[in-house]
């Protein structure tokens, strides 16, 4: 069964300081890659993208993806208190045309 | 530019009852994909649509179906509800097959 496993968490940090959230993949075709942060009782949103080897960067966060090792993770630089959600780590494998998820990690950045 | 909107936004149903749920996308997109999440089971792929065709379909009993319409507009249906049904519904709307976005959720209560 083609997964996606993540952390299972939960995971405190202080505030200020790196938040490091990491996902493994287990189809080799997969080639598009989501984080999502999910706020208590909201929908999932949308926060990084990332579709090639290497890091991408928008703002406080830092996507990472490694397709030869099959993971990809996100880091939240300055971590806030409102970064406190859980984070999905979704990837669309081989041909599929879904979005398969993980469990996601609970992060909670203590004040 | 307006986002997902889904209705409505909280069902209480009795079992053995039909439930149907609206999704509108992004305006553009032409893709809608329906998801579950459940504590229990987390996000769970249910069924995408394009250009009013179901194109992928996931693990669930055909109690649950769907459809979409011309103007990419799509509904959801779940017949003989059970209690196992309740759960946060949300759908995602793409254009193609890139980043997804969601609408804030049909919370469905079978009692």
């Amino acid at each position: 069964q083609k997964e996606v496993e993540q952390n299972s968490g939960p995971l405190s940090v202080p505030e200020g300081a790196i938040a490091s959230l990491n996902c493994t993949y287990s189809d080799r075709g997969s080639q598009s890659f989501f984080w999502y942060r999910q706020y208590s009782g909201k929908s999932p949103e949308l926060i990084m993208s990332i579709y090639s080897n290497g890091d991408k960067e928008d703002g406080r966060f830092t996507a990472q993806l490694n397709k030869a090792s099959q993971y990809v993770s996100l880091l939240i630089r300055d971590s806030q208190p409102s970064d406190s959600a859980t984070y999905l780590c979704a990837v669309i494998q081989g041909s599929a045309r879904q979005l398969t998820f993980g469990s996601g990690t609970q992060l909670t950045v203590l004040p | 530019k307006a986002g997902v909107t889904q209705t409505p936004r909280y069902l209480i149903k009795t079992r053995g009852q039909q439930v149907t749920l609206s999704c509108s996308p992004i305006s553009g997109h032409r893709s809608v994909s329906w998801y579950q999440q459940t504590p229990g089971q987390g996000l769970q792929f249910l069924f995408e649509y394009f250009s009013e065709t179901q194109r992928n379909k996931g693990n669930f009993p055909g109690r649950f179906s769907g459809r979409q319409f011309s103007n990419s507009r799509s509904e959801m249906n779940v017949s003989t509800l059970e209690l196992g049904d309740s759960a946060l519904y949300l759908c995602a709307s793409s254009f193609g097959q890139g980043e997804a976005f969601f609408g804030q959720g049909t919370r469905l209560t079978v009692v």
